[in-house]
Order: structure tokens, then sequence, then C-alpha cells
């Protein structure tokens, strides 16, 4: 399995809502990311997990909760976002270490969770 | 801090001519770089991943290089096909795993 799955592709909420955005990998990768990418624009990273650790969070408002239960997981918690978070979340993952013994592989990232707050 | 650029940014060429696009990062001392592709609406798909003690990376019609030493790197795509339309982006990590994105090259490719 070499893919980072993702769920919902889509999602319509209000501002009151309390959604999660979901995303998987059986990689074995030890490292996990959420981004966030606005149109015609590059991803913006929100969040780093190594080895299931918060490492990384880049300012990000409160109304996301990043969760990363297990190795294989990521979550990303929603609550009483604005209509400005519109944008398409992605989640990606790597291995630990860029010095890994069976070579190191790069980022792989999944299909993407189209996001609007109406 | 790491700064990614990538030129052009929008690129319009007819089918079967092969181009180049272009990628320059500020601080040379990067782990490696990887260049993505995006449709529309989608994910990204990696393409390369070029390590930094290489010089050269191919896959099919794609050709990566990277210099460290002028921080530069360039992705070469041989007789190009409309079914390469798409953006292309490229990354270079930080210490913590952290990518830093170029903002891209939208490129358009005519039949």
């Amino acid at each position: 399995d070499t893919e980072v799955t993702q769920t919902p592709k889509h999602l319509v909420m209000g501002m009151t809502n309390k959604k999660s955005l979901k995303c998987e990998q059986h990689m074995g990768h030890r490292a996990m990311y959420w981004y966030k990418q606005k149109a015609k624009k590059p991803p913006e990273l929100m969040f780093v997990y190594s080895y299931e650790k918060l490492s990384i969070n880049e300012s990000v408002p409160s109304r996301f909760s990043p969760e990363c239960p297990n190795s294989s997981l990521l979550n990303l918690h929603l609550h009483a976002l604005q209509p400005e978070d519109s944008a398409l979340y992605l989640c990606a993952s790597s291995q630990g270490s860029f010095l890994e013994p069976k070579g190191y592989h790069g980022y792989t990232f999944g299909s993407g969770t189209r996001l609007t707050v109406v | 801090k790491q700064e990614v650029t990538q030129i052009p940014a929008a690129l319009s060429v007819p089918e079967g001519e092969n181009l180049v696009l272009n990628c320059s990062f500020t601080d040379s001392a990067i782990y490696n770089l990887q260049w993505f592709r995006q449709d529309p609406g989608k994910g990204l798909t990696s393409l390369l991943l070029i390590q930094s003690s290489q010089r050269e990376q191919t896959s099919g019609r794609l050709n990566a290089s990277l210099d460290k030493s002028s921080g530069r790197s360039t992705l070469y795509i041989a007789a190009s096909q409309p079914g390469d339309s798409a953006t292309y982006l490229c990354a270079v990590p930080g210490s913590a795993r952290q990518l830093t994105f170029g903002s891209g090259t939208q490129l358009t490719v005519l039949p």
C-alpha cells in the first residue's frame, strides 16, 4: 500500500458545526502532516506529527485541532470555522528520517478534502 | 529561512515540445528536493525525488536535475502531451521535515 487516504473528499459545514477530517496511511511512515491550500497557491503547512507527537504547529487557530491516535492515523477536528477557512486540506506522510537504511522516498500526499464553510 | 522560487509562473506550449521548468532555493544545505504535479482541485502526485548527493533523476519523459551549489533544480519534460497539463511544484524539506514549496508553474500543453 503506497497511498495516503483522506476522507471525506468533500465537506460542507456551517460555522457552528463540529466535523473531523481523517487521514490514513499504511506505509510505516512515522511523520504525518496537515497542509492547507487555497486556490492557485502552494500548500501551507499547518501541523507536523513525528512519531505520534506534535512537533510543529504553524500558529494555527485553535478552531483546528489535530490528533494522531496511532502511527497510521491522523485526524483534524474542526469547530467554529469561518468562511475564510474554506480550502483544500491535504494530508501527507513521510519516513521519520532522511537517513532511512532502505532509502528515503519523499513525501506522499493524499487527494485532499475540499472544505466549504457556509 | 528557506525560500523557493519557480519560474515561469505559467507556460503554454504546443504538443510535442520539450520544455524546462525552473526551481531555485536560497539555502543550499538541503537534504533533497522533490517535484510534484497537481491537477486542478486534486492532491499532489510525486514525480521525482533527488537526494542532495545526486545530480539528476529520470522517470520516463521526465528528468530532474539538481545543482546545490547554485541553488537550482530543473524539471525537463520531453515530447510534451496535453495530459501533462497541470501545475508543477518543487519543494525542499527543512530539518523538522516541513516542506517549503515554490509557488508553482502552471503548464498548458495545447493539442
